[in-house]
């Protein structure tokens, strides 16, 4: 199992351009978080999917940021237009199906995006 | 509001010293405590949680409710133990949302 994988680990983007993240989770995994580090600061929630559901977007800025996780494919996490206060490093965590332990996460290596 | 501080960025001890990383808690509920643990060039893991009453690698850490903390302590050191402490608190919706306190970098120095 390789763990959850995250592309690409750095992007640079010009202020205005848009910023695609993606995350795969572990094999079996249905749950997917993003979270996000600005410089100096701790993680911060972003967003909880299931497959093809939003079940917490309380973290999410409410312009320009959108995430998904389709039933195939990668979760997506978008940042359209973005600008230099969007530079952090990203994270996703997937963790197993039911709820009984939704805190059992397990994290990906993050993407580094760096806003020019 | 739920929040989680942890007051020091930096904590450096020598190897063999006792390690104490402080957590303080804002929240209304019964919260759910973590620590993670990022060592260098590695991934975000999970070291332990209050309910678990483990001790993993020689932390342990126990919730105290009445002075809203959760520290991490480990009584003798090790080079190996030099890290990124986060300390993490359940948010209240059960969905898996964990609020993040800033860090603390660990430096067990030889």
């Amino acid at each position: 199992n390789a763990g959850v994988m995250q592309n690409p680990r750095h992007l640079v983007r010009r202020r205005g351009q848009e910023a695609r993240l993606r995350c795969s989770p572990m094999k079996g995994h249905s749950h997917v978080y993003w979270y996000r580090q600005l410089p100096e600061e701790g993680l911060k929630f972003m967003v909880y999917l299931q497959k093809e559901n939003i079940i917490d977007e309380s973290g999410m800025p409410k312009e320009r940021f959108s995430a998904e996780f389709p039933k195939e494919g990668p979760s997506i996490l978008r940042i359209q237009q973005v600008v230099r206060g969007d530079s952090a490093a990203y994270f996703c965590a997937s963790s197993p199906p039911g709820l009984a332990d939704p805190y059992e996460q397990y994290f990906g290596p993050g993407t580094r995006l760096t806003v020019t | 509001a739920q929040r989680v501080t942890q007051p020091e960025k930096l904590l450096s001890v020598f190897k063999g010293a006792p390690v104490e990383l402080k957590c303080n808690y804002s929240y209304s509920g019964s919260p759910e405590l973590f620590w993670y643990v990022q060592y260098s060039r590695q991934r975000l893991q999970l070291l332990l949680r209050h309910i678990s009453r483990e001790s993993i690698k020689g932390f342990t850490a126990d919730l105290n409710k009445g002075e809203t903390s959760f520290h991490l302590k480990k009584p003798f050191a090790q080079e190996e133990d030099s890290a990124m402490y986060y300390c993490a608190l359940s948010g209240s919706s059960n969905t898996g949302k964990l609020i993040f306190g800033q860090g603390t970098t660990l430096q067990v120095k030889p």
